[in-house]
């Protein structure tokens, strides 16, 4: 049993443009939501991560909105651009346990 | 100077055979992790040691054996591999025990299992 769904599972979106990506969760005891960038061939790394005392996060061009009664997380990335080309997974976290998405693999069309 | 480094990158072997991976931090972290992240890239928690003790083992086969002789090292020891143990594995280290800090993973060690 997936403990956080991820969508889409891939996205094409043109450079400038806005990449969105959403995740959903069941368990409310989760208290920490990060989301990680991985490029092919390396690990994945922490891109921006956020508490369900906060409906949002941004980070530059990244920003994380949060919707605790929906359970629900999306990342957006605003002007999108090729270097933002990666898989990206959102995750949950509970007692040092963390949950990831299936992840999506975006790809910014330059 | 890498933060966590995993060897082999690659390891390619037979079924039946058994094999080892073996990660090193150098961030001074207590938490260690291994993480399976199989051909659809979904990445699943395996075991978590904090200061060499076992705090998490996932429903993972007996044939997988963590072992951590000290907070900077955790390798991972498999037995009798089968083909559907062929998947990318990820070491990771984190200072915080409750799992709220960054996860810092390594690059990885594929398996492939023929």
């Amino acid at each position: 049993q997936q403990q956080v769904k991820q969508s889409p599972q891939s996205l094409i979106v043109q450079k400038g443009g806005i990449s969105i990506i959403n995740c959903a969760y069941e368990n409310t005891a989760f208290d920490y939501f990060p989301w990680y960038q991985q490029f092919p061939g390396k690990g994945p790394a922490l891109l921006i991560a956020i508490r369900p005392d906060v409906s949002e996060k941004k980070e530059g061009r990244f920003t994380i909105s949060f919707n605790k009664s929906a359970k629900q997380f999306s990342l957006h990335i605003m002007d999108s651009q090729p270097g933002d080309s990666a898989t990206y997974f959102c995750a949950a976290n509970n007692f040092n346990k963390f949950y990831f998405g299936s992840g999506t693999k975006l790809n910014v069309k330059p | 100077d890498t933060a966590v480094s995993q060897t082999p990158k690659y390891l390619v072997t037979q079924m039946g055979n058994d094999k080892s991976i073996k990660c090193e931090q150098n961030l001074g972290h207590d938490t260690m992790y291994w993480y399976k992240q199989d051909s659809k890239k979904f990445l699943k928690i395996m075991f978590s040691y904090n200061n060499k003790e076992l705090i998490i083992n996932e429903t993972v086969p007996n044939r997988f054996s963590p072992k951590s002789p000290d907070k900077a090292h955790l390798n991972l020891h498999i037995n009798s591999l089968e083909l559907g143990d062929s998947a990318v594995y990820f070491c990771a280290s984190s200072q915080d025990v409750l799992g709220v800090g960054e996860l810092f993973f390594g690059e990885g060690s594929r398996l492939t299992v023929l």
